[in-house]
């Protein structure tokens, strides 16, 4: 079956670094979302992304997260000045869109900001 | 607006034994999808079930089967017969149906951390 991926698997930074995560969805889907899971806690919706744009946000996804797909293949989230609070498993997930909705989710990256 | 409790936090059964995690849901939208997703050790997200709405049949698929209440605003999820790789975390997921687009942004539940002994 085909699947999402995300690298690195596991990212380390400094408090105020940026960060970029990097995504490459299923190929024939159109639609991309980032979400979030702090340890031990829910996984929460960051930002979805369709025809190049962002279709919809949460409160999360302050002035300090930007998505990206700078080719076709790329989906990028960055994180341009990381806070403590930051620290999350990001997971990407991609779908085909229309009435046959389902989500494909990468393994996750783990970021730990110190 | 729109919510998902997972009242279990946790549960832990024998090998064999049949369990049942429970959904509740809260949401004004008429039209809605629910999921089920299952985050194994490994932590990746493995959709298992999308329903719509409009469609309160009763799903079975293998050791796993789903009943949808509308009039109680639940969708819970039963394992018959469990087995140890079934020891996971359950999510519980909810999303509104948005006109002309994707209906990805899922609000989620915190999740039923199902251990499995032999």
């Amino acid at each position: 079956e085909p699947e999402v991926t995300q690298t690195p698997s596991h990212q380390v930074t400094q408090m105020g670094q940026e960060v970029i995560l990097r995504c490459v969805p299923i190929s024939n889907h159109l639609y991309f979302y980032w979400y979030r899971q702090i340890l031990g806690q829910k996984v929460e919706f960051l930002v979805s992304f369709y025809n190049n744009e962002i279709s919809e946000k949460s409160e999360i996804f302050d002035d300090q997260f930007s998505v990206e797909r700078p080719d076709g293949s790329n989906f990028t989230l960055k994180i341009r000045s990381t806070k403590l609070e930051d620290s999350a498993m990001y997971f990407c997930a991609s779908s085909a869109g229309g009435g046959n909705e389902k989500l494909f989710f990468g393994s996750g990256t783990q970021l730990s900001v110190l | 607006a729109q919510k998902v409790t997972q009242a279990q936090t946790e549960i832990s059964v024998v090998e064999k034994e049949d369990v049942t995690l429970d959904c509740v849901y809260e949401t004004r939208d008429t039209t809605y999808y629910l999921f089920w997703y299952k985050q194994p050790p490994s932590g990746e997200l493995v959709f298992l079930i999308r329903r719509n709405s409009f469609d309160e049949q009763n799903e079975i698929s293998g050791r796993y089967s789903w009943n949808f209440q509308k009039s109680t605003s639940s969708f819970n999820f039963t394992i018959t017969a469990s087995q140890v790789v079934d020891s996971a975390v359950y999510f519980c997921a909810l999303s509104g149906a948005h006109y002309g687009g994707s209906q990805g942004n899922l609000i989620f539940g915190k999740g039923t951390k199902l251990s499995v002994k032999p």
